[in-house]
């Protein structure tokens, strides 16, 4: 199975942005890198994917490095919403998720 | 919007009672899994279904089985509840098996086995 590392917990103020690192370095070609985050009390929801080019949705941007081995997830302005755990994936056949990082923000 | 529904969010069983844990999706998605999560396990994988009567073994199969009779519903089965089965467990369903496919989950069912 594909293998990531992510810190176990990061802290955030409130409306400043918050960068989420995740380091792949067994990636593979054709490995997607998927981020989904998992509020309290809830199922995991999607956050974005991305293949080799940096991705941007209404959640989030994705940047990933150019040798693949490495992103980061940023949320361009934190809300308490936006406590949750974080968790980067490659999706090799089936989705392993890993333990995540547990994002705090602070008011 | 994709909905992915559980039957409970909270259920209490007995050691060696049979279990029924029920999902339900609303988008006619070829895939559905089951998972449980676990603290400082992250999520692990049970079961997986890609078509109707379809089912493959995950990664922790052992003490747990799956129905697939309609395309919407997956049920998991616990034989004989133990009480290391106590969990959280969590369905979800896709569209394709791509590795671009985006996974969507239901709200998760706590079981807790006595």
């Amino acid at each position: 199975d594909a293998k990531t590392t992510q810190p176990n917990s990061m802290e955030s103020n409130e409306e400043e942005p918050v960068h989420l690192p995740c380091n792949h370095s067994t990636i593979s070609g054709t490995d997607y890198i998927h981020w989904y985050r998992q509020l309290p009390s809830q199922g995991p929801e999607y956050v974005i994917h991305g293949l080799t080019s940096n991705v941007n949705n209404r959640m989030a941007s994705l940047a990933i490095a150019e040798d693949r081995k490495s992103s980061t997830l940023i949320l361009h302005r934190a809300t308490l919403r936006d406590a949750a755990v974080y968790y980067c994936i490659l999706r090799d056949g089936q989705f392993y998720f890993g333990t995540g990082t547990s994002l705090t923000v602070i008011p | 919007d994709v909905k992915v529904t559980q039957s409970s969010r909270y259920l209490v069983k007995r050691t060696g009672e049979k279990v029924f844990l029920e999902c339900v999706q609303d988008m006619d998605h070829e895939n559905m899994f089951w998972y449980r999560q676990d603290p400082g396990l992250g999520l692990r994988l049970i079961y997986f279904s890609y078509d109707v009567k379809m089912k493959e073994k995950g990664d922790i199969p052992e003490g747990y089985s799956v129905s697939r009779e309609k395309k919407e519903r997956f049920s998991l089965i616990l034989e004989s509840a133990s009480t290391n089965q106590t969990s959280m467990y969590l369905c979800a369903s896709s569209l394709g098996t791509d590795t671009f496919d985006t996974q969507y989950f239901g709200p998760g069912t706590r079981l807790t086995v006595l």
